[in-house]
Order: C-alpha cells, then structure tokens, then sequence
C-alpha cells in the first residue's frame, strides 16, 4: 500500500499556482519524498525529490513540513500541458510504491 | 538522448494466449524495472533488474510472468498463459543505477485481455 495521501483531483486555473498537497504521516527519517506525473497515455515523469529541505528546480517547487509529515509540490506558473496525474511517493530504495495521485486540470 | 523504447505499443490477445513484451533502456543504464499499471491506479512494480541480475520480483505473479535481462541491456517480459485480470499497461523505466533518484519512463504496452 502506498504511504501517502493526496486528493483525487484538484483544478487550477492558467498561469496561476498548483499547490499540490501530499500526507505522509508515517515517514521514517530516511525516506526522502518523491514526485512524479503522468499525462494522458505516457508513462510517469520525475518532477523533484526531496529529503527534509525545501527543493525547487525547473519544474516545480517541493515544500516539505518541519516535521516531514506532509508536502507540498507548487507549480509557480500551471500551463494546459500541466495537467496530469500526479504522484507522491515516500522511497528509500525499496520498490516505488504509486498511490492512485492527484488528478490535476489546469483550465484556461 | 534517446528515451526508455518500448514494443508493441497495443497487443490484444485471448485469454489462456501468451504474450511478450520488450524494453529496450537508455544507454548506460544499470537499472530496470518493470511496472503494471491497472486503469484508474498507479503503477505497480513487478521486477527490478540490476544489470542482469534480479534485485526484486517480490510483486511478479510467477506462475504466469516471467521477464528476464540476459545482456544487462534489452528486457523482455512474458505473461503465459494470459488471463483478464491481466489487462493493463505495462510499463518500462530504467536509472542511471539503483541509488539514482530519477526513473525514466517508456511509453509502455497497453494489454488487453478477451
């Protein structure tokens, strides 16, 4: 069974930010959090990873709580091509368990 | 570079038929995994190869699926004889190594099952 939580779904308008929020209330101290998404009939694509620092690369921003209990995953700038499913993942080198994600549109 | 290939895109088959399904991984990858993916859930890991070598296939139903990486190159997996719950697309990724962060995707092999 996955360990984290997410919404089903979420909406977000053009050109605004998509905080995507993820719980992962039982994290053990070495499991860093991943995020991945899969549009439509490809397979998933890595977005960013992070341990207990906050990350941001070039797709996203990645929020982690003082507590590592829950995340955030924030794209500054949602375009059409942003939506997809979108998954949060803890892993620490064991297999890479995939919940059901979040099932994020943007609309215009 | 070139991305994780997979063929056939689309198979369907009947049920009790046998089926195989290949990967070809980037270049220089060590490791390979092979994943299931039902409608409407996320993907599920079933082998991970290092190199040549099965790392974990914990999740692999064995009595019908098999997959192997003879050249620590190619994979293919297997599925005899195939049943309807079988449907789903399978997909493929491969890492730098088993400690990298970053699985590439293919395309995957949509399945179905009659």
């Amino acid at each position: 069974d996955a360990k984290t939580t997410q919404p089903p779904s979420m909406d977000c308008a053009e050109g605004r930010a998509a905080n995507l929020p993820c719980n992962h209330s039982t994290i053990s101290g070495n499991e860093y959090v991943y995020w991945y998404r899969q549009i439509h009939s490809q397979g998933p694509q890595y977005i960013i990873h992070g341990l207990k620092n906050n990350e941001t690369n070039e797709m996203a921003s990645l929020i982690i709580t003082e507590d590592r209990k829950s995340s955030t995953l924030i794209l500054p700038h949602a375009t059409l091509r942003d939506t997809a499913v979108y998954y949060c993942i803890v892993y620490n080198n064991n297999d890479m368990r995939f919940g059901a994600g979040t099932r994020l549109t943007v609309k215009p | 570079e070139a991305g994780v290939a997979q063929s056939p895109r689309y198979k369907i088959i009947e049920k009790r038929q046998s089926v195989a399904f290949w990967c070809n991984p980037i270049s220089g990858h060590a490791t390979l995994y092979w994943y299931q993916q039902i409608l409407g859930q996320g993907p599920k890991l079933l082998i991970q190869f290092q190199n040549n070598g099965v790392v974990d296939d914990s999740q692999l139903p064995k009595d019908r699926f098999s997959a192997e990486r003879l050249k620590g190159v190619d994979s293919t997996l297997k599925i005899q004889p195939a049943k309807l719950e079988d449907s789903a697309v399978y997909l493929c990724a491969s890492s730098l190594n088993s400690r990298a962060p970053e699985q590439y995707f293919g395309p995957g092999t949509r399945l179905t099952v009659t």
